[in-house]
């Protein structure tokens, strides 16, 4: 079974634009978080969506966006790009949301550099 | 607010050696879930170990267990026959059923041959 997702692994943008990452949850698993892991702040919890609803939400500002499709697909956004937000983006995918394993599946990150 | 708190940013260990990791969590929440995330350099996260509050029989998973006291509000991750794989970031996280994960801040563990 192929695991999380995630693209572009790598990408440079200037500040004031946007961004779309993508990510490709594990086949059968219905829910998908995304977290921002920055040297600074440590991993730190962006959205969460379940059956393409918005179910949880960090404290991010409201240029970070999200969005999750019929088939569990998720992208997140991020308009007007500040240096600060050069981060690794993790996408993590667990079966249902109230899974008492609480286990998350994680991808390989989109590596985002602010210049 | 929940937070989670791992004192120790870095750590070393000899290979074959036992090393502990320490992470402690606020909350008043009685009802959640502890694990122990392994992020190695440049690869993807990995769950090793995870505990329900309100179980008191401590996890075990091979190599890896852990010291949980609740009332402490303490989890640590004990390592025991450290191998150069185990080398990375060790994550504390903490989790109520229906509320987002959060992280501690990361342990970087150096194994040495």
């Amino acid at each position: 079974k192929a695991g999380v997702t995630q693209t572009p692994r790598y990408l440079i943008k200037t500040r004031g634009q946007q961004v779309t990452l993508s990510c490709s949850p594990i086949s059968g698993h219905r829910s998908v978080s995304w977290y921002q892991q920055t040297p600074g702040q440590g991993l730190q919890f962006l959205f969460e969506y379940f059956s393409e609803t918005q179910r949880n939400k960090g404290n991010f500002p409201g240029r970070f966006s999200g969005r999750q499709f019929s088939n569990s697909r998720s992208e997140m956004n991020v308009s007007t790009l500040e240096l600060g937000d050069s981060a690794l983006y993790l996408c993590a995918s667990s079966l249902v949301r109230t899974s008492n394993t609480g286990e998350l599946f994680f991808g390989e990150g989109s590596r985002l550099t602010v210049l | 607010a929940q937070t989670v708190t791992q004192s120790q940013p870095e750590m070393s260990v000899q290979e074959a050696e036992t090393v502990t990791l320490s992470c402690t969590y606020d909350t008043s929440e009685s009802d959640y879930y502890l694990f122990w995330y392994k992020q190695p350099p440049s690869r993807q996260m990995i769950l090793v170990i995870r505990q329900e509050a309100y179980k008191q029989q401590n996890a075990t998973e091979n190599r890896f267990s852990v010291n949980f006291q609740k009332a402490a509000k303490s989890f640590s991750l004990k390592i025991s026959d450290s191998q150069l794989g185990d080398a990375a970031m060790y994550f504390c996280a903490y989790r109520t059923p229906t509320e987002k994960l959060v992280f501690g801040k990361g342990t970087k563990l150096t194994v040495n041959p």
